[in-house]
């Protein structure tokens, strides 16, 4: 079955500075590839998803980048704010299409 | 239009006990799933209904069981709880790809 593995676990830098989070998988049939972000405390919440028609979305200081052939994935975060503090998840979806399988979390710290 | 509500929000068990987690959403989607987090180790699929009638099992359903109720409802029963089952318990429901979730059920297991 599909495996999603992410890096860096943890991540802080500095408001203003930007912020990468990667993410691998596994099957070559996935064709969704969505991030999700967690506040402390919050339900997981959809900030951007990509399919495998295209290679790069983006929305307002988020973007989203798919490169098919190595199967990986990115979530980039510029003039990052403390507000972007959280935690923030990337997901695949399965060969079926339906269920979403999970990295395993980026933890990112943004310093006033 | 609530989304996706869940209920109870906090539990605690003894090793033995059994409970049953309630999800239901008004969204009208047809896919529903039950996640738990645990530190480190994401969000992990432990059942999904991909339409009413049906379930299936997902990457870690060992001590769970489901039923999808209706449409609109997925529980998730614990029979006899494990304290290997304190986790935060995510119910989220889909039409196309994207999933909604609900605010969650912090459940210890003592």
């Amino acid at each position: 079955g599909e495996n999603v593995e992410q890096h860096p676990s943890t991540l802080s830098v500095q408001e203003g500075d930007s912020a990468v989070i990667k993410c691998t998988y596994s099957d070559s049939a996935s064709n969704y590839f969505p991030w999700y972000k967690q506040e402390l405390g919050k339900r997981p919440q959809l900030i951007i998803d990509i399919r495998s028609n295209v290679g790069e979305k983006k929305d307002q200081r988020i973007a989203v980048t798919l490169n098919k052939t190595a199967k990986h994935f990115s979530l980039h975060i510029t003039e990052t704010q403390p507000e972007d503090s959280a935690v923030y998840f990337c997901a695949a979806t399965d060969a079926e299409g339906g269920k979403l399988i999970f990295g395993q979390g980026t933890e990112l710290s943004v310093k006033p | 239009n609530a989304g996706v509500t869940q209920t109870p929000k906090f539990q605690v068990l003894k090793t033995g006990q059994s409970m049953t987690l309630q999800c239901a959403q008004d969204m009208n989607h047809n896919s529903m799933y039950w996640y738990r987090q645990d530190p480190g180790m994401g969000l992990r699929l432990i059942y999904y209904s991909a339409s009413e009638g049906t379930t299936d099992k997902g990457e870690v359903p060992n001590g769970y069981n489901v039923s999808r109720l209706n449409k609109r409802e997925f529980s998730l029963r614990l029979e006899s709880a494990a304290p290997s089952q304190t986790s935060v318990y995510f119910c989220a429901s889909s039409e196309t790809n994207i999933q909604y979730f609900g605010a969650g059920t912090r459940l210890s297991v003592l």
